[in-house]
């Protein structure tokens, strides 16, 4: 079973520094890792899905990397904005269509 | 693009009441449908999930179960709720890119 971990569970950040968030799996074999961003009392936004094929993808300030051999994917966001704060989490993928998700950084961006 | 509705978008209950929540989607076919409860504190746990009309595979015995009458729509019940089944439902799909999007959510309390 697939055991996603995100450390740490809270981050608080002032305007403009860039976010580095963690996420670690056990399974090497994961198929896939697909990043999500949650508001307050809201669904899933999905931001970015890497392949287990893929190292990286890019979505405007958004770069997720993937290194399936470390069991590690991170979330970077460049040049934080309040607009930014939110959950975030990561879900690892088996090829099932199942994802495991971690429990997630709630991010603040302090204006 | 395709989207994701959930009603009701709360809900309050008292125990041992019958539940019914819906989960409607557009602009795609043949999706792969997901129900997921999100508690307080905790991560996303996935309950259901279907490849197809009348096609559920439970991932958590519990006193919940769910439908798929139509392409389009997923349908989660129970005859009697309990105080544990309070939480934040989500409905999910997708396809044959294996990228998960997620509806509004529903919130549940049971009193």
């Amino acid at each position: 079973k697939q055991e996603v971990t995100q450390i740490p569970a809270a981050l608080s950040v002032p305007e403009g520094e860039n976010l580095v968030l963690n996420c670690s799996f056990t399974d090497s074999a994961i198929y896939n890792l697909q990043w999500f961003r949650q508001d307050p009392g809201k669904g899933l936004t999905s931001l970015l899905l890497i392949q287990s094929s893929q190292r990286e993808q890019t979505s405007g300030r958004l770069n997720a990397s993937l290194d399936k051999s470390s069991g590690r994917s991170t979330l970077y966001i460049a040049a934080s904005q309040p607009g930014d704060s939110a959950t975030y989490l990561c879900a690892g993928g088996r090829g099932d269509y199942k994802l495991s998700f971690g429990a997630g950084t709630t991010v603040t961006v302090r204006a | 693009s395709q989207t994701i509705h959930q009603w009701p978008a709360t809900l309050v209950q008292p125990v041992g009441s019958p539940l019914s929540l819906e989960c409607t989607v557009e602009g795609t076919s043949n999706p792969n449908l997901y129900w997921y409860r999100q508690a307080a504190g905790r991560g996303l746990q996935l309950l259901f999930y279907s490849v197809g009309i009348g096609q559920i595979s439970s991932e958590v015995p519990q006193n919940l179960s769910a439908s798929r009458p139509q392409d389009r729509q997923f349908i989660l019940s129970s005859k009697k709720l309990l105080l544990s089944d309070s939480g934040f439902y989500l409905c999910a799909l997708s396809g044959s890119g294996y990228e998960q999007y997620f509806g509004p959510g529903t919130r549940l309390t049971v009193t």
